[in-house]
């Protein structure tokens, strides 16, 4: 089984609006990633949690605020966005963060964010 | 910075025929590659990693990988349809770690029946 889950599909909120992205893998990965991707644009970076810390974090606003519970699961918890935020929010999940192919990363269906 | 370079197509095949999809990028010190599948709308899906110059084949598909002139191509023969979708290059970034992949834009496949 090499699913990554993510809910919602698809969110809606204001810009003074408080939600929460949900990812959850149970494949026993150690990363796991949040990514954001605009249209026709590849997805790019935005944490790296790795054995449930924040490994990586490519200088993203803090209105993204990531949270990792158990190495299952990761959250992104998101405040006072702008409309530019809209975009496909993709979680990935990896074993680990070597150059084994057995760590490459498998991503989840996405969570499509607008930004009213 | 580490750069990925692909030509962003389309690139429009007749169904039946080899699709060329190429990659160049800047560090020659990059180890590891992959190809990603994304259709339109949805997540990437990995279609190959490749580590070691030379080819590398999973069923319709062909990774080649040529360190010297620093480059990376996908094959994927017997182009079908349901190949039509944008295919992403990426490789480690910064510190060699697969956990900030870079990726290129991505070249948008056509296969035409």
């Amino acid at each position: 089984d090499t699913e990554v889950t993510q809910t919602p599909k698809h969110l809606v909120m204001g810009m003074t609006n408080k939600k929460s992205l949900k990812c959850e893998q149970h494949m026993g990965h150690r990363a796991m990633y949040w990514y954001k991707q605009k249209a026709k644009k590849p997805p790019e970076l935005m944490f790296v949690y790795s054995y449930e810390k924040l490994s990586i974090n490519e200088s993203v606003p803090s209105r993204f605020s990531p949270e990792c519970p158990n190495s299952s699961l990761l959250n992104l918890h998101l405040h006072a966005l702008q409309p530019e935020d809209s975009a496909l929010y993709l979680c990935a999940s990896s074993f680990g963060l070597g150059l084994a192919g057995t760590d490459t990363q498998y991503f989840g269906p996405g969570t499509r964010l607008t930004v009213l | 910075q580490k750069e990925v370079e692909q030509n962003s197509g389309p690139l429009s095949v007749p169904e039946g025929a080899i699709a060329s999809l190429n990659c160049t990028y800047s560090d020659r010190g990059s180890q590891s590659f992959f190809w990603y599948r994304q259709y339109s709308g949805k997540s990437p899906e990995l279609i190959m990693f490749i580590y070691s110059n030379g080819d590398k084949e999973d069923g319709r598909f062909t990774a080649q990988l040529n360190k010297a002139s620093q480059y990376v191509s996908l094959l994927i023969r017997d182009s079908q349809p349901s190949d039509s979708a944008t295919y992403l290059c990426a490789l480690p970034g910064e510190g060699g770690s697969q956990g900030n992949l870079i990726f290129g834009k991505g070249t948008k496949l056509s296969v035409k029946p």
